[in-house]
C-alpha cells in the first residue's frame, strides 16, 4: 500500500544534540511538507519541498533543516539552535503544489522529547 | 493577520448530532478542508469545500459560506471512534494551509 512512513516514532535528544527524523513516501507525490504540532496550536508549518532538489521555508524554520536528494524523502534535521524543540513532528505529501483541491496525506508522526 | 477560529472542545452522547464550527479570515481563500486526527496519530482527510453549500458524505458533512467565512462540520449518528480531534484549515491566496488549533470531540455513551 502507498503511504508515508516517519521514523522514529518516538525519540528523546539531549539538549545540544541534533537528531534527523526520516520521512519517505511511495506515492510519488511531488510535494513534501514538514508540520509541528503543539498542544492548543494549530499546525505550523516548518518546511516544504515541490520538488527534488529545492525547499522553502515555512513559518518556522529557524533551528531546523531539511533536503530533497530524491523524491520520496525529505527527512528533516531539528538542530541545537532550536530553542524548544519537544513536539510532535508531521510529515505530509501532495501530487502537486498550487492547486486548491490539494488533499495531504500524512505520515503517523514522530514524537520528540528533549531531555 | 490571518486566523482560524474553531471551538477547544466539545461533549456529544452517542448516536446524537454535533455541530461543530469553523470561522476564518485569511488573505484569500483557495478552499477549507476538515480533517480527522486520532489522539497521537496522523491527521485523515475528510472533506474539501471550495463552493458555498453543503457537501454530504456518508454520516459527515461540511458547509462553506464564504460571505461569512464560516464553515461547519455535521457528525450524524455518533459513534465512539468519532472521539477526535477535528482540524479547520483554509487554503489561502498563495496555496498554503493555515489551520485551526482544532477541536476536541468527546462522545459519551
Amino acid at each position: 500500500d502507498g503511504g508515508i512512513t516517519q521514523s522514529p516514532k518516538y525519540l528523546f535528544r539531549k539538549e545540544g544534540q541534533n537528531v534527523t527524523l526520516s520521512c519517505e513516501q511511495n506515492l510519488n507525490h511531488d510535494a513534501m511538507y514538514w508540520y509541528r504540532q503543539d498542544p492548543g496550536q494549530g499546525l505550523r508549518l516548518i518546511y516544504y519541498s515541490q520538488i527534488v532538489n529545492d525547499f522553502q521555508k515555512g513559518d518556522i524554520a529557524e533551528g531546523y533543516s531539511v533536503s530533497r536528494e530524491k523524491k520520496e524523502s525529505f527527512p528533516l534535521t531539528v538542530t541545537s539552535a532550536q530553542k524548544n524543540p519537544t513536539a510532535f513532528y508531521l510529515c505530509a505529501s501532495t501530487p502537486s503544489p498550487g492547486s486548491g483541491a490539494n488533499v495531504l496525506t500524512f505520515g503517523a508522526g514522530s514524537r520528540l522529547t528533549v531531555l | 493577520g490571518q486566523n482560524i477560529d474553531q471551538p477547544t472542545e466539545m461533549t456529544a452522547t452517542e448516536g446524537a448530532i454535533v455541530q461543530i464550527n469553523c470561522t476564518y479570515q485569511t488573505s484569500g481563500f483557495n478552499g477549507l478542508f476538515w480533517y480527522q486526527q486520532h489522539a497521537g496519530e496522523a491527521p485523515t482527510f475528510l472533506s474539501y469545500n471550495v463552493l458555498d453549500g453543503l457537501e454530504e458524505k456518508g454520516r459527515f458533512s461540511s458547509f462553506l459560506s464564504r460571505s461569512k467565512g464560516y464553515s461547519y462540520l455535521l457528525l450524524k449518528e455518533l459513534q465512539m471512534k468519532d472521539s477526535a480531534s477535528y482540524l479547520c484549515a483554509v487554503m489561502d491566496s498563495n496555496y498554503q494551509l493555515i489551520w485551526g488549533a482544532g477541536t476536541k470531540l468527546i462522545i459519551k455513551p
